[in-house]
């Protein structure tokens, strides 16, 4: 029973939108959905967070679907810089972190 | 600087000598949780703690403990350490955030590398 599903892995080149989607089918009414990046095998580095309305900070953009099943991150000019594992993560079971196992994000230059 | 702090960051150990593996935050964050993570499994929770002297397991608890005797420090201890525990362990605290008191933004240390033989 996957909390969350991700795409193992994508490409996109340098400049251009990064635009990675993310399954949370299961979320409940107030559970927030968490994006989270890792650079190598340092700590995971917090992006963005949602519960129902699209968020946009200086990293990133959230967009939420209206049933709250599915999120897209977006990085709008992705740079090499950008190139990590993404972690699409909801809270479970009180204060239990589902991660998952992330997208692979490669900037191409 | 706020941060979460883990040592050691690497170490070589061998099969039932028990370690610990420490993890120290400075932000007064109540909420802090232990992780490891191996190839193609992502990352997994082992134990978290609401607050002083409240744990409770994760995903994966077996072979480990963990002890909240401070705020501000979180260690895990392996007591008989096993091969099937090499990994990467993370450390990661949090508090709410702004006014929606179910936010939790969490803080990762930058890893312990353990390597048991």
């Amino acid at each position: 029973d996957a909390k969350t599903t991700q795409p193992p892995s994508m490409d996109c080149a340098e400049g251009r939108a990064a635009n990675l989607p993310c399954n949370h089918s299961t979320i409940s009414g107030n559970e927030y959905v968490y994006w989270y990046r890792q650079i190598h095998s340092q700590g995971p580095q917090y992006i963005i967070h949602g519960l129902k309305n699209n968020e946009t900070n200086e990293m990133a953009s959230l967009i939420i679907t209206e049933d709250r099943k599915s999120s897209t991150l977006i990085l709008p000019h992705a740079t090499l810089r950008d190139t990590a594992v993404y972690y699409c993560i909801v809270r479970v079971g009180g204060n239990q972190f589902y991660f998952g196992t992330g997208t692979s994000l490669t900037v191409i230059p | 600087e706020a941060q979460v702090t883990q040592n050691p960051r690497y170490l070589i150990t061998v099969t039932g000598k028990k370690l610990t593996v420490t993890c120290s935050q400075n932000m007064n964050h109540e909420y802090m949780s232990w992780y490891r993570q191996d190839p193609g499994l992502g990352l997994r929770q082992i134990y978290y703690s609401m607050n002083v002297e409240v744990t409770d397991k994760g995903d994966v608890p077996e072979g480990y403990k963990v002890s909240r005797k401070e705020k501000r420090n979180f260690p895990l201890i392996l007591e008989s350490p096993s091969p099937n525990q090499t990994s990467l362990y993370f450390c990661a605290s949090s508090s709410p955030i702004g006014i929606f008191s179910g936010a939790n933004v969490l803080t990762f240390g930058a890893g312990s590398r353990l390597t048991v033989l």
